[in-house]
């Protein structure tokens, strides 16, 4: 069974940083687009920002465009995001999520328990 | 970007019923749709993609249809362990977007 495990999460000022981290484990990772997928407190769900197989291709959402930063390393089977500038708004549970494709973000089959970033002062 | 809308926001039913939920795409999407269940304190879970494939483990009583920009979640028969938060979510182009979720409740 596929394994997400996500790190790095927890409490930061407004203007600051921190890196998420999804440990990928039990699948082929470089085979798949990856995605985080984040919920605020009480709120629905809202794709982040995803990066092919290779790596080659990342996309974001408006809302963290020129803040946030995907990246991986398929060597050590590990999917980033770096989160700079960080707002209030960006208070919400990450979750790391594997698409069913390889070299576009489609469809999320699964899914890491979650990390929770909270941005306060 | 392209905005999906879902109804309804919630809705109560009895173990037994047959259910709908909706969800409509602000542009034509084709097939690029998809639906997660979410239950509480967990993660979501892939139901239905691309419209109306069953996705590996989900119960044959989930079922999807539509194409275009109207689109619809169907359970033939509600369980106990149906009642749940479900999101429909577009693949046609990035941003991907989720509609805002339908909460299903026990009537």
């Amino acid at each position: 069974e596929v394994q997400l495990l996500e790190s790095g999460g927890g409490f930061v000022q407004p203007g600051g940083s921190l890196r998420l981290s999804c440990a990928a484990s039990r699948f082929t990772f470089s085979s798949s687009a990856m995605s985080w997928v984040r919920q605020a407190p009480r709120k629905g769900l809202e794709w982040v920002s995803g990066i092919s197989g290779s790596g080659g291709d990342t996309y974001y959402a408006d809302s963290v465009k020129g803040r946030f930063t995907i990246s991986r390393d398929n060597s050590k089977n590990t999917l980033y995001l770096e989160m700079n500038s960080l707002r209030a708004e960006d208070t919400a549970i990450y979750y790391c999520a594997k698409d069913r494709w390889k070299s576009t973000i489609r469809d999320f089959d699964s899914w890491g328990q979650g990390t929770l970033v909270t941005v306060s002062s | 970007d392209i905005q999906m809308t879902q109804s309804p926001s919630s809705l109560s039913a009895f173990v037994g019923d047959r259910v709908t939920i909706t969800c409509r795409a602000s542009q034509s999407i084709g097939t690029f749709l998809n639906w997660y269940q979410e239950k509480p304190g967990k993660a979501p879970n892939l139901l239905i993609y691309a419209s109306s494939g069953l996705q590996s483990g989900v119960p044959s009583r989930f079922s999807g249809s539509g194409y275009g920009t109207d689109f619809t979640l169907t359970i033939s028969s509600l369980q106990p362990e149906d009642f749940a938060i479900y999101y429909c979510q577009q693949s046609y182009s990035t941003p991907i977007t989720f509609g805002q979720g339908t909460r299903l409740d026990i009537k």
